[in-house]
């Protein structure tokens, strides 16, 4: 079984600040990790995704999250934040099957100007 | 490719009453998700198609709950004797299985929202 939990439910930031969305997992096989942002009215998009090799991994908007084995964590972060970063982050784990998405409560993030 | 696509993107219906959803994915994806999602929470996994075969049910909530995949492209999700309970968004995702285990993407619908009075 896995599961995954995400410590801050909401995390209120100013602009240009920076903010780290903590991720923590427990799983007995190996896993791949994925961050979904939801906008306001919006699906669910891929934001990033680690499957293997480096454990740092990047979008094209600045976030980025490393993958941490030995304190199972897959932390997001950014140095600068904008109003429109202001969205719901879902942290989400699958196995090798990738029959299932598992996901964390969400954080919301509210950029402040 | 206009992504995946859910209808109706919004239901209202009475206690006791039957509704369903469909959601038509992306059109070459073979995989074929269902979520639920309350409110103030993550999305719940219900479960999954590859092409038409239902590989995942386990998940499903009740046996009011069932989804179909006929033909290996839409599905429905259908909840009889709906309960004021069932108020969720319901998602549907699919992706592109080409033997990548765990990595393939899933990408989302908009959600069918809920309401059971």
């Amino acid at each position: 079984a896995q599961s995954v939990t995400q410590l801050d439910s909401q995390v209120p930031v100013f602009e240009e600040a920076p903010v780290e969305l903590r991720c923590n997992y427990s799983s007995s096989v190996s896993v791949y990790l994925f961050w979904y942002v939801q906008y306001p009215n919006q699906g669910l998009q891929l934001l990033l995704k680690y499957l293997s090799g480096s454990t740092l991994v990047e979008s094209i908007n600045g976030f980025e999250a490393e993958f941490n084995k030995s304190q199972t964590s897959f932390h997001l972060r950014k140095p600068s934040v904008h109003i429109i970063d202001t969205a719901e982050y879902f942290c989400a784990v699958t196995n090798n099957a990738g029959n299932m998405l598992t996901f964390g409560g969400g954080t919301r993030l509210m950029v402040k100007p | 490719d206009t992504g995946v696509s859910q209808n109706p993107r919004h239901k209202i219906t009475k206690r006791g009453q039957n509704v369903t959803f469909r959601c038509d994915p992306i059109s070459e994806h073979n995989r074929l998700y269902w979520y639920r999602q309350t409110l103030g929470q993550g999305p719940e996994f219900l479960t999954y198609f590859q092409n038409e075969a239902q590989l995942e049910k386990s998940r499903l909530l009740s046996d009011r709950f069932s989804a179909e995949r006929p033909k290996g492209s839409f599905s429905t999700l259908e909840i009889q004797r709906t309960e004021q309970g069932d108020s969720a968004m319901y998602l549907c995702a699919s992706s592109l299985s080409r033997g990548q285990g765990g990595g393939n993407e899933q990408f989302f619908g908009p959600g069918t929202r809920l309401t059971v009075l």
